[in-house]
């Protein structure tokens, strides 16, 4: 089993929609996660991490974390032509590394 | 703040030959930075643990023959790809940890670097 599992898309939403994106990971240590935004051939941006149950909200980007289920999401909300990109789920499992899905694609409309 | 420069940001080598590739951060001192490879279509991998003053820390099926690494200040690690093969041609990524950071788990990553070789 992978440590930390993404639908790799590609998921394609018109511009204006909301895209929502899915992780899960096998880890139940587990204490930090994060969202990375990867365009192509460039290295990952963070966009967000969370900590804590719930939801964490930054802008348009809302991260919502259920550690029971062992699930953690990312909604982008307006989408823009310019959110198209590969998203990335990261977890640290025990210590500071970082262990990363295989990321999902991203398609926004025009 | 918090910026992670790589350099080269692209290297062709001919099979057989040694790469060098330099991770800095450029406004904060590193002592964790971490090594990743990407192939296309893939996610990163992680491949080390670098630790200023120390040795790093291999993933498992990384041969630490093959990629040396060496981090000889708070600012600078690098790694070494040895008698380079086709198949290592990858976008090799570093990151890094503020030393000052506490318990924040967050990395910075710098731009990566292109390596092929023929």
């Amino acid at each position: 089993q992978k440590e930390v599992e993404q639908n790799s898309g590609p998921l394609s939403v018109p511009e204006g929609a909301i895209a929502s994106l899915n992780c899960t990971y096998s880890d139940r240590g587990s204490q930090s996660f994060f969202w990375y935004r990867q365009y192509s051939g460039k290295s990952p941006e963070l966009i967000m991490f969370i900590y804590s149950n719930g939801d964490k909200e930054d802008g348009r980007f809302t991260a919502q974390l259920n550690k029971a289920s062992q699930y953690v999401s990312l909604l982008i909300r307006d989408s823009q032509p310019s959110d198209s990109a590969t998203y990335l789920c990261a977890v640290t499992p025990n210590d500071y590394k970082l262990s990363f899905g295989a990321g999902t694609t991203v398609t926004v409309r025009a | 703040g918090a910026v992670v420069s790589q350099h080269p940001s692209w290297v062709i080598c001919k099979s057989g030959t040694s790469v060098k590739i330099e991770c800095r951060s450029l406004d904060f001192q590193a002592t964790t930075m971490f090594w990743y490879r990407q192939f296309p279509k893939q996610s990163l991998m992680l491949m080390a643990t670098s630790n200023e003053g120390s040795k790093a820390t291999y993933e498992q099926g990384v041969e630490k023959d093959k990629f040396l690494i060496n981090h000889a200040s708070l600012t600078l690690s690098t790694l070494t790809v040895t008698s380079a093969h086709p198949e290592d041609s990858s976008f090799y990524i570093c990151s890094a940890r503020d030393r000052y950071s506490g318990t924040s788990l967050e990395q910075y990553f710098g731009p990566g670097t292109r390596l092929t070789v023929t």
